[in-house]
């Protein structure tokens, strides 16, 4: 079983419509959360980060977290063409230091 | 602030030769790791650096190596080079290193070993 799980796609949803994306994690006591969005040769830059259960809200990102499911969720609103890309799940271990392990990723495509 | 840099933007090497990957982290930034990534593997833990130490290691053999400089700039060698180790190479800086600290990465060194 991989340590970070994500359906590598493509996912696609309309222009306008909610991006759904999904990623599972196995260490039960995982305790830091981050999704990054990752554009084609681009390296990754950071869009949330959720720490403790329920749902964070960033502009059209809301990012949710059920640590009994050990599971992360991100939610985009309003999907733009300019949202295309691939989003990677990232989950940082208990036990101090950064070790931040990365799920394969899930391609989003915004159909205009 | 200027972001994370990383040296060379592309590399091409042969099986057998070693490389050395140079990532100059975000001023103030102690902690430095470094990833691998593959279109199969994603992206995948090497190694982390915190004031000249390294506090965690990934699974990858021997030949990969790293090491930090006191102005925290951070190297990391690739000896014997193999095909499988053509990927992109992206560094990672973070203030302290703690979990839940921000990691901004550099625009990475794509190696290609023919």
């Amino acid at each position: 079983q991989k340590e970070v799980e994500q359906n590598s796609g493509p996912l696609s949803v309309p222009e306008g419509a909610i991006a759904s994306l999904n990623c599972t994690y196995s260490d039960r006591v995982s305790q830091s959360f981050f999704w990054y969005r990752q554009y084609s040769g681009k390296s990754p830059e950071l869009i949330m980060s959720i720490y403790s259960n329920g749902d964070k809200e960033d502009g059209r990102f809301t990012a949710q977290l059920n640590k009994a499911s050990q599971y992360v969720s991100l939610l985009i609103r309003d999907s733009q063409p300019s949202d295309s890309a691939t989003y990677l799940c990232a989950v940082n271990r208990s036990g101090g230091y950064q070790k931040v392990t990365f799920g394969i990723g899930t391609k989003l495509q915004v159909i205009p | 602030k200027a972001g994370v840099t990383q040296t060379p933007r592309y590399l091409i090497k042969t099986r057998g030769q070693q490389v050395t990957l140079s990532c100059s982290p975000i001023s103030g930034h102690r902690s430095v790791s470094w990833y691998q990534q593959t279109p199969g593997q994603g992206l995948q833990f090497l190694f982390e650096y915190f004031s000249e130490t390294q506090r965690n290691k990934g699974n990858f053999p021997g030949r990969f190596s790293g090491r930090q400089f006191s102005n925290s700039r951070s190297e990391m060698n690739v000896s014997t080079l193999e095909l499988g180790d053509s990927a992109l190479y992206l560094c990672a800086s973070s203030s302290s290193g703690s979990k839940g600290d921000t990691q901004y990465f550099g625009p990475g060194t794509r190696l290609t070993v023919l």
